[in-house]
C-alpha cells in the first residue's frame, strides 16, 4: 500500500489559464473520488469514478471542470479558464467497492489563482 | 441532502487530558455510516474511527471513542490521554448506506494540545 499520490502538490496560475492535476489511487482500489477543500472548511464532493466510469458529478463542478479516469487507474482533473474562486485544495481519495470501505486520501493539490 | 454540523471551531486540551468533539447530522435514512477524520497541518486526511448506524455499540480505537446517539443524530468523538500528535483538524463525516460513494463533511474542529 503506497497510498494515494497527487501531483503537483502546489500550483500557482494566472486567471484564465488551464490547469491539470493528477491522482494515482491505491492500486487495488476501483473507486476514485475528487473533493475540493477551501480554507477552514470541510471537503466538498466533486465527482466519483467506479473503475473508468464517472458515475456522479456535483453541481459544484461547473462546465469548466472535467475529470477523467481513462483506464480505471489514475485520474486527471482539469480546470479550464481558471478563476480566483477556484483557489482551493483539491483532494483525491480512493477506496474499494466493498461496503463501508474507508476512503484513503492523498495529500492534495493546492491551487492558487492570481 | 445530508448536513453535518460541527459547532466547535476550536478546542484546546492539556496534554494527557480528555477532550470531546461534537457532531450532529441530519438525515432521513436509517442505514448510514459515520466517520471521524483527522487532518494534521499540511498532511493528508486519515481515518480515525467509524461507526455503522445499525450497531448500537459505540466504536473504540485505542484512545479514541465515540458516543453515538442515533435518535438525537449525534456523533461525538472523545480523545483520551491527549498527546501532542493529536493536534489537527478533525472532521466528522456522513456516508449514506444507499449512495455509499459520497462523504458529507462537517466544517471541522481544530484541536490544539497544550504541553
Amino acid at each position: 500500500d503506497t497510498g494515494v499520490s497527487q501531483n503537483p502538490r502546489h500550483k500557482i496560475t494566472k486567471r484564465g489559464q488551464n490547469v491539470t492535476f493528477r491522482c494515482d489511487p491505491i492500486s487495488e482500489h476501483n473507486r476514485l473520488y475528487w473533493y475540493r477543500q477551501t480554507l477552514g472548511q470541510g471537503p466538498e464532493f466533486l465527482t466519483y469514478f467506479q473503475n473508468e466510469a464517472q458515475l456522479e458529478k456535483s453541481r459544484l463542478l461547473s462546465d469548466r471542470f472535467s475529470a477523467e479516469r481513462p483506464k480505471g487507474s489514475f485520474s486527471t482533473l482539469e480546470i479550464q479558464r481558471t478563476e480566483q474562486g477556484d483557489s482551493a485544495m483539491y483532494l483525491c481519495a480512493s477506496s474499494r467497492t466493498s461496503e463501508n470501505s474507508p476512503l484513503h486520501f492523498g495529500n492534495g493539490t493546492r491551487l492558487t489563482v492570481t | 441532502a445530508q448536513t453535518v454540523t460541527q459547532s466547535q471551531p476550536e478546542m484546546s486540551v492539556q496534554e494527557a487530558e480528555t477532550v470531546t468533539l461534537s457532531c450532529t447530522y441530519d438525515t432521513s435514512e436509517s442505514d448510514y455510516y459515520l466517520f471521524w477524520y483527522k487532518q494534521p497541518p499540511s498532511r493528508q486526511m486519515i481515518l480515525v474511527i467509524r461507526q455503522e448506524a445499525y450497531k448500537q455499540q459505540n466504536a473504540t480505537e485505542n484512545r479514541f471513542s465515540v458516543n453515538f446517539q442515533k435518535a438525537a443524530k449525534s456523533f461525538s468523538l472523545k480523545i483520551s490521554d491527549s498527546q501532542l500528535g493529536d493536534a489537527a483538524m478533525y472532521f466528522c463525516a456522513y456516508r449514506s448506506g444507499i449512495n455509499d460513494y459520497k462523504l458529507s463533511f462537517g466544517a471541522g474542529t481544530t484541536v490544539t494540545v497544550r504541553a
